[in-house]
């Protein structure tokens, strides 16, 4: 198994509060993602990192921000959490973007409900 | 506009029987495809990448063809198991771009 893992696994916040979510690779890998997973839209992205503070924004990246002040570590910050931001959220990384290098490595998941 | 869609969105079947999973795309210009396997609660997981050149490849039960003329492709399950029972998501990747995109996916039920 790809060296990702993601923090918290699940959480319940109330509307209004900011939520951060933790991707942690051991795998040294260049890119990172952010997506979110709700039934009927498969899944989506929100943020996405090419390098060490290099970010760019996916299809649905308003209400949300990311960090990646380190190569194995991407954060991503509900500023302010709303009800239409539950959902499933998944890390991926990639090593590179060529057919050999292109596998995305997702990790478990973190289910987020807010109230 | 660079789209992948899946059908059918979801599929029951009997243990054992054979089942294939639709995946026709507009991505361009095309670099690979791949079909992840998504189990219940759990990320997803490649189950095979096709390239250009590439028409058909096994990886035990599952074969996945490409026609890239017509941009479709398919994956096949052969004598299905109950752990087959998953969501199957077809991504295809551009050339020069890290940002694949991806079906909204095929949900497989396999009933005993």
């Amino acid at each position: 198994d790809a060296g990702i893992t993601q923090s918290p696994r699940h959480k319940v916040t109330e509307t209004g509060t900011p939520v951060t979510l933790r991707c942690h690779q051991t795998e040294n890998h260049r890119y990172m993602y952010w997506y979110r997973q709700d039934p009927g839209h498969g899944l989506r992205l929100i943020h996405y990192s090419y390098g060490v503070k290099d970010t760019d924004k996916g299809e649905v990246s308003d209400g949300y921000s990311v960090s990646r002040s380190k190569t194995e570590d991407f954060l991503l910050t509900l500023e302010s959490a709303t009800s239409s931001q539950t959902s499933v959220y998944f890390c991926a990384i990639a090593e590179g973007y060529e057919p050999n290098t292109g596998e995305l490595f997702f990790g478990e998941g973190s289910r987020l409900t807010v109230l | 506009k660079n789209q992948v869609e899946q059908s059918p969105q979801s599929l029951i079947i009997l243990e054992g029987k054979n089942c294939t999973l639709q995946c026709n795309y507009t991505v361009s210009p095309f670099s690979n495809l791949r079909w992840y396997k998504q189990d219940t609660g759990r990320g997803p997981v490649s189950l095979t990448i096709m390239t250009f050149s590439e028409n058909t490849k096994s990886n035990g039960r599952y074969t996945a063809t490409l026609d890239a003329d017509t941009k479709q492709s398919s994956l096949h399950i052969t004598a299905s198991q109950l752990s087959d029972s998953a969501s199957y998501i077809c991504v295809v990747s551009r050339g020069g771009s890290y940002i694949p995109t991806f079906g909204r996916g095929t949900s497989l039920i396999v009933h005993p």
